[in-house]
This record gives structure tokens, C-alpha cells and sequence, in this order.
């Protein structure tokens, strides 16, 4: 069964940095195809995509974001870590961390929680 | 980038009647692999979003057959054959073409 699970601040604030962990179980990130991600979303607002990486360690970033972004694996304990530099209000939103698949299919098959994250003083 | 529009910010539905949800790219998500890479999520309220199709047309695994995904190039549609009360919520479309990747607006479904 895969899972997929978020933890880290619910309150930063504006100047921090924020730190989030998503834990997975049920697929190795080590196999051929196989990506996790991250994706946030205002209150009341669209989808949008941050960051992802891939088996093979390549990284991909939203490029309006890519100065304050770092995403990282540590496949050994199935964690990938989202970190975004000098947060703002304008970051509050739910972060989700999602499986993507690539290769003969492509999409996000599994969704975490999504954990509000609010920024504020 | 790819934008990404859902021109339907919300849609009344009738339970038992047909629903359609448009999205348009601005350029062409077909690949020379000849494959779309255009997926559907709902995000029913108080949810994750969850997958329903892939590739323009692919239904996720467990998506019941009323729902189906056509289109191709920069226009695609998700029908629902028959709308059903746990139908409702935001329908997103997403493109997967190149990075970064793009979601639409949303159409937000609710039942009439």
C-alpha cells in the first residue's frame, strides 16, 4: 500500500525558512521511473507544482521559485526533504508531497495529507 | 511555461445528466511519442486531489467508466456520462509536456 506523508511547521515566519519531510512506504525511489513531488495550494486557490525529484537524482524545479527551492532524497530512510528559503505570506498554502510515475505512464497516482503551512508573524 | 485555462469556473450539475469540462493549452501537449500529456484530478471538498485520467485519455486505475477524457493538440475535454452526487468538487487539469509543470484554474462542479 503506498502512502505518503507529510510533517514539518504548521506557523513559520516571514524571513524563515521552511523545512518539510514526506515520508513514503508501499515503493522504492530507487526504482526506474519513479518520482516524488511537491505541490502546494493557497486557501481557495489553484494547484500549483513545485519541485520534483526522480530515481535517477534528477531534479526539477518551478522555475519562479527555483532560487528558494532545494528538494532532496535520502532513500535510504524513503524520505524527500522540500526546503523554501525566506518565506512570505504569500506562501501560505497546503503543501502536498505526491508520487509521480514516469515512462510509460505519467502522472501523480498518490497524494499525502497536504499540511497547512501558514506564514505569519 | 504552458498556461493552462479552465474557462468553466463552476458548473450546476443535474444528478443522472451528462457533464462536460473543458481545458485549453497554450501550445500543443502532443508529444511526438503521439501520446497527450494531459491529466484530470478532482479534488473533491475536504480532499487530496486524486487522479482520473492520464494521457489524454487513460482512465486511472479504480475511475469508474463514467468519466472519460478526450481531445488532443491544445484542446481537451472530461466528460461525465452520468453525474453523481460524489461527483462534486474541483476539476483540474494539468499539463505534463515539459517542466514546470501547470495546472488549469479549476471548474468547480456542484450539484443544481
Amino acid at each position: 500500500q503506498v502512502t505518503l506523508k507529510e510533517s514539518g511547521p504548521t506557523l513559520v515566519k516571514p524571513t524563515q525558512t521552511l523545512t518539510l519531510t514526506c515520508t513514503f512506504s508501499g515503493f522504492s525511489l530507487n526504482t526506474r521511473g519513479v518520482g516524488v513531488g511537491w505541490i502546494r495550494q493557497p486557501p481557495g486557490k489553484a494547484l500549483e507544482w513545485l519541485a520534483l525529484i526522480y530515481w535517477d537524482d534528477d531534479r526539477r524545479y518551478t522555475p519562479s521559485l527555483k532560487s528558494r527551492l532545494t528538494i532532496n532524497r535520502d532513500a535510504s530512510k524513503n524520505q524527500v526533504v522540500l526546503t523554501m528559503t525566506n518565506m512570505d505570506p504569500g506562501d501560505t498554502a497546503r503543501y502536498y508531497c505526491v508520487r509521480r510515475l514516469v515512462g510509460v505512464e505519467h502522472y501523480f497516482d498518490y497524494w499525502g495529507q497536504g499540511p497547512l503551512v501558514i506564514v505569519s508573524s | 511555461e504552458i498556461v493552462m485555462t479552465q474557462s468553466q469556473l463552476s458548473l450546476p450539475v443535474t444528478p443522472g445528466e451528462p457533464a462536460s469540462i473543458s481545458c485549453r493549452s497554450s501550445q500543443s501537449l502532443l508529444h511526438i511519442d503521439g501520446k497527450n500529456y494531459l491529466d484530470w484530478y478532482l479534488q473533491k471538498p475536504g480532499q487530496s486531489p486524486q487522479l482520473l485520467i492520464y494521457l489524454g485519455s487513460r482512465r486511472a486505475s479504480g475511475v469508474p467508466d463514467r468519466f472519460s477524457g478526450s481531445g488532443s493538440g491544445t484542446y481537451f475535454t472530461l466528460k461525465i456520462s452520468r453525474v453523481e452526487a460524489d461527483d462534486v468538487g474541483v476539476y483540474y487539469c494539468m499539463q505534463s509536456l515539459e517542466t514546470p509543470l501547470t495546472f488549469g484554474g479549476g471548474t468547480k462542479v456542484e450539484i443544481k
